[in-house]
């Protein structure tokens, strides 16, 4: 069974701040890892993805993946009151039955003005 | 763009009540998903469907019945609402690919 684990649990920043998020997960055969955020009262919104190991990089945000080590990172660059929210974890398994999102508990990030 | 919604966005209901929660998508997604989210335990999957009729259960599917009478809907039923429990019950949606799914903004379940 695939476990998505991510740290910290919660996270304090100043505006301004570079934030780096943390998720590994147990199963090097996992496909696509997703980063979401969730607003309170909201459901999670897609904000990037990754597949291949390396970098990719989106606006104020950069995901790193190292499938050796089952680790995947979220850093976000200056970062607003704006982006408070729940940043969850989420690796996607394919099967027979079809895809599904296996996700992390999340991380509750304040960004203080 | 779609849309993905939920209703109701609040329900309130008594224990051993069976209690049927909805979900409408109109990004024509084959895949649809119904998940779980509680405090300090994520979201886990509760059912799947890939495709009209077609369910698939997940990790927490006791205690609960799904329906995917038609591509566009599918609706999650708790068969016997639990005392205390509270939950945030999210409904998401996603190409065969299993790419870009898309959430709606949940039903919040109490049950009294």
């Amino acid at each position: 069974q695939e476990k998505v684990q991510q740290s910290p649990e919660s996270l304090i920043v100043p505006e301004g701040a570079m934030v780096s998020l943390n998720c590994s997960f147990s199963d090097s055969a996992s496909q696509s890892i997703w980063w979401y955020q969730q607003h309170p009262g909201k459901g999670p919104k897609a904000l990037i993805s990754i597949f291949s190991n390396g970098n990719k990089k989106e606006g104020r945000l950069t995901v790193y993946l190292n499938r050796a080590s089952l680790h995947v990172s979220l850093h976000i660059k200056d970062s607003q009151p704006s982006d408070s929210a729940v940043y969850l974890c989420a690796v996607t398994r394919y099967g027979s039955s079809g895809n599904k999102l296996i996700f992390g508990i999340g991380t509750l990030l304040s960004v203080k003005p | 763009g779609g849309i993905i919604t939920q209703t109701p966005k609040f329900l309130i209901g008594q224990e051993g009540q069976k209690l049927t929660l909805k979900c409408q998508q109109n990004f024509n997604h084959d895949t649809m998903y119904w998940y779980r989210q509680d405090s300090g335990k994520g979201l886990r999957l509760i059912y799947y469907s890939i495709t009209e009729n077609d369910l698939q259960k997940g990790d927490l599917s006791e205690g609960y019945d799904a329906s995917r009478e038609k591509k566009s809907s599918f609706s999650l039923t708790v068969t016997s609402a639990q005392k205390n429990e509270m939950a945030v019950f999210l409904c998401a949606s996603s190409t065969g690919g299993g790419s870009d799914y898309t959430f709606g903004s949940g039903t919040r379940l109490l049950v009294i």
